[in-house]
């Protein structure tokens, strides 16, 4: 079983560059969500998709854009990358609407010179 | 908006010591509670939840919690930590019928063999 599988692992970008984070679950889960997490932080919603079809801002949507492209698929889009945006980005699935319990991907580490 | 304090950034403890980490929210109406761990090198994964019933909940590998609803508290407990216990605890709120989990800024837990 992978779970929730995100590609790349690492990627380094400059400042201005876009490009986008893939994820993928095979649990044929309902609920999707990007999370970044950074230093002293912890970790912080960027977007969500409740449902096939759905997407929601979470906590810092602003410099990123998703699709969800089908009930497997959800990717996170960085249209002109900023420092600020050097993190730890986490794809994360649920089964039902309640959050019960949420499965999260290995991660990509993000670099924006 | 909602929010999660952890109270302690680093906790280092030797080996057989008894853990309580710290965590309080901030939203008054009902919540669903829980603590994820990330050790090292490894995403986040799902120690214990409450969502009703029983105030004190037990999860993986000897993790108990305590919902105390008057003091807006979920800590964490463990009476004996192990070495293999070292990693990143973070406690996360969600409104109930909500799908945005608010995670704490964790407390990086360090065990001296």
């Amino acid at each position: 079983n992978a779970g929730v599988t995100q590609t790349p692992k690492f990627q380094v970008l400059k400042t201005g560059q876009s490009m986008t984070l893939q994820c993928a679950q095979d649990m044929n889960h309902n609920s999707m969500y990007w999370y970044r997490q950074d230093p002293g932080m912890g970790l912080r919603l960027i977007y969500y998709s409740a449902s096939e079809g759905t997407t929601d801002k979470g906590e810092v949507p602003n410099g990123y854009n998703v699709s969800r492209l089908n009930k497997r698929e959800f990717s996170l889009r960085l249209e002109s990358a900023a420092p600020s945006q050097t993190s730890v980005y986490f794809c994360a699935s649920s089964e039902t609407q309640r959050n019960e319990k949420l499965f999260f991907g290995s991660g990509t580490q993000l670099s924006v010179l | 908006a909602q929010s999660v304090s952890q109270h302690n950034h680093h906790v280092i403890l030797s080996e057989a010591a008894s853990l309580e980490l710290g965590c309080n929210y901030s939203y008054g109406g009902t919540v669903n509670l829980f603590w994820y761990v990330q050790y090292p090198g490894q995403h986040l994964q799902l120690l214990l939840k409450y969502f009703s019933g029983d105030p004190l909940v037990k999860g993986i590998k000897g993790f108990e919690a305590e919902f105390i609803k008057s003091k807006f508290s979920f800590n964490l407990r463990k009476p004996s930590v192990q070495w293999s216990d070292t990693a990143e605890y973070f406690c996360a709120v969600k409104r109930a019928g909500s799908y945005q989990l608010t995670f704490g800024k964790g407390t990086k837990l360090s065990v001296i063999p």
